[in-house]
């Protein structure tokens, strides 16, 4: 059972590249959310999308895009990093968004260096 | 401003001992509340959750208490395992604009043998 995959796993960019961070999880759950942790501040919600076919913004989405490509794949996009956006990034899946009774489910993460 | 509060970066306790983790929340909309267990290298996973219809909920080892007029929360944990090592974080849920999971900073439980 995979459940949330997430690639890379590791990256290291230079400051002004561009990076996608993929996701895709196999449990047909129809929400799915990107969140970055750093440290001291728990994890923080960058995107998420509800349902196939929308999306939309968390607590921090300056500086990111996201894209649902379909119902398993959901990425993350940096199209100029910037060091701030070093950090540990999680994609997680749910059955239905803003059911509290149905918890998320995480990927292992992909630890991202912008130097 | 942080809505959930997890105000003990890390806890020590002895093996077959209790842990005790705290979460207090400022926001009244938040109905549901769940504690996720992250070892290094991994993604957080589920371990409990309680809604605010309920002041208890109980899993084996691991039991979360509610007590909503004072916005607080706990995880009990008995006995406590070296196994149990790992960084807990609070999370909570609620209606309208906070319907998303807010998480708290998390702490680092050490379950020394």
């Amino acid at each position: 059972n995979a459940g949330v995959t997430q690639t890379p796993k590791f990256q290291v960019l230079k400051t002004g590249q561009s990076m996608t961070l993929q996701c895709a999880q196999d449990m047909n759950h129809n929400s799915m959310y990107w969140y970055r942790q750093d440290p001291g501040m728990g994890l923080r919600l960058i995107y998420y999308s509800a349902s196939e076919g929308t999306t939309d913004k968390g607590e921090v989405p300056n500086g990111y895009n996201v894209s649902r490509l379909n119902k398993r794949e959901f990425s993350l996009r940096l199209e100029s990093a910037a060091p701030s956006q070093t950090s540990v990034y999680f994609c997680a899946s749910s059955e239905m968004a803003g059911a509290g009774d149905q918890p998320q489910h995480f990927g292992d993460g992909t630890r991202l260096s912008i130097l | 401003d942080q809505q959930v509060k997890q105000n003990s970066p890390s806890l020590s306790v002895q093996e077959g001992r209790i842990s005790i983790l705290n979460c207090d929340y400022t926001n009244s909309m938040f109905d549901y509340f769940l504690w996720y267990k992250k070892y290094p290298a991994e993604g957080p996973t589920f371990l409990i959750s309680i809604s605010s219809i309920k002041d208890k909920n109980e899993d084996g080892r691991f039991t979360v208490f509610l007590n909503k007029s004072a916005k607080h929360l706990s995880l009990h944990i008995v006995p406590s395992q070296p196994g149990d090592s790992a960084v807990y974080f609070c999370a909570a849920s609620g209606t309208g604009s906070a319907r998303q999971l807010t998480f708290g900073s998390g702490t680092q439980l050490t379950v020394l043998p």
